[in-house]
């Protein structure tokens, strides 16, 4: 079955601090990996994608994520922290249809 | 800008009342996704339009239909709302394959008195 695991269910790190969330999906095919943010009461603003090609993707606001297809994962990194990045990550899966399956998402919490 | 826009943000609605949300795009694209998204949880797919081609997963309520009368707008209609129908209702679009990430709408939340 397709799914999406993202074990964290709340994150805090310090401004500032470096930030890794994770996500380990199922998926019968090879897979097209998203990464959404949701900040309260919004829609969802795509941070990055992978869909083939270089396992290492940069995204906006600073995001990169990381395709490891021997350990199932796409793990959304940033160096350095802003207050702003305060908001709910989604991590995403999809084949050709691009009908998106979530994960439950992980809640970050900034602290100054 | 191309976007999606969804309209009202905030719908409140009573019991039993039929409700439509509506989404419309500028993107041009292909296809029209309606997620549902209820408190603390992840979106939940449920339907979309591959152009005109209706799409419905297995687990949508029959309460919950959709029209898609051209390529720029989609609406959710739910015919009775219960109070497990309030939640943020998402509408997104994308074109197929390698080059299709969704792009989602603002929302809209739904509160069922």
């Amino acid at each position: 079955a397709q799914s999406v695991t993202q074990p964290d269910i709340h994150i805090t790190v310090s401004e500032g601090a470096s930030l890794e969330l994770r996500c380990n999906y199922s998926y019968g095919a090879t897979p097209y990996l998203f990464w959404y943010v949701q900040s309260p009461g919004q829609g969802l603003q795509l941070l990055l994608k992978y869909f083939s090609g270089d396992t290492l993707v940069q995204g906006i606001k600073g995001f990169e994520a990381e395709f490891k297809r021997s350990q199932s994962s796409f793990n959304l990194r940033k160096p350095s922290v802003h207050w702003s990045d305060a908001a709910e990550y989604f991590c995403a899966v999809s084949g050709a249809t691009n009908k998106l399956i979530f994960g439950t998402g992980t809640l970050l919490a900034v602290q100054p | 800008d191309a976007m999606v826009i969804q309209n009202p943000r905030y719908q409140v609605t009573q019991f039993g009342k039929p409700v439509t949300l509506s989404c419309s795009q500028t993107l041009n694209h292909n296809v029209m996704y309606w997620y549902q998204q209820k408190s603390s949880q992840a979106p939940k797919l449920l339907f979309h339009y591959y152009d005109k081609d209706f799409n419905n997963e297995a687990d949508t309520p029959d309460n919950f239909q959709s029209r898609r009368p051209n390529t720029s707008f989609c609406f959710l209609d739910i015919r009775s709302p219960g109070l497990g129908d309030a939640a943020m209702y998402l509408c997104a679009t994308s074109n197929p394959g390698r080059t299709g990430s969704a792009f989602f709408g603002q929302g809209t939340r739904l509160t069922v008195v």
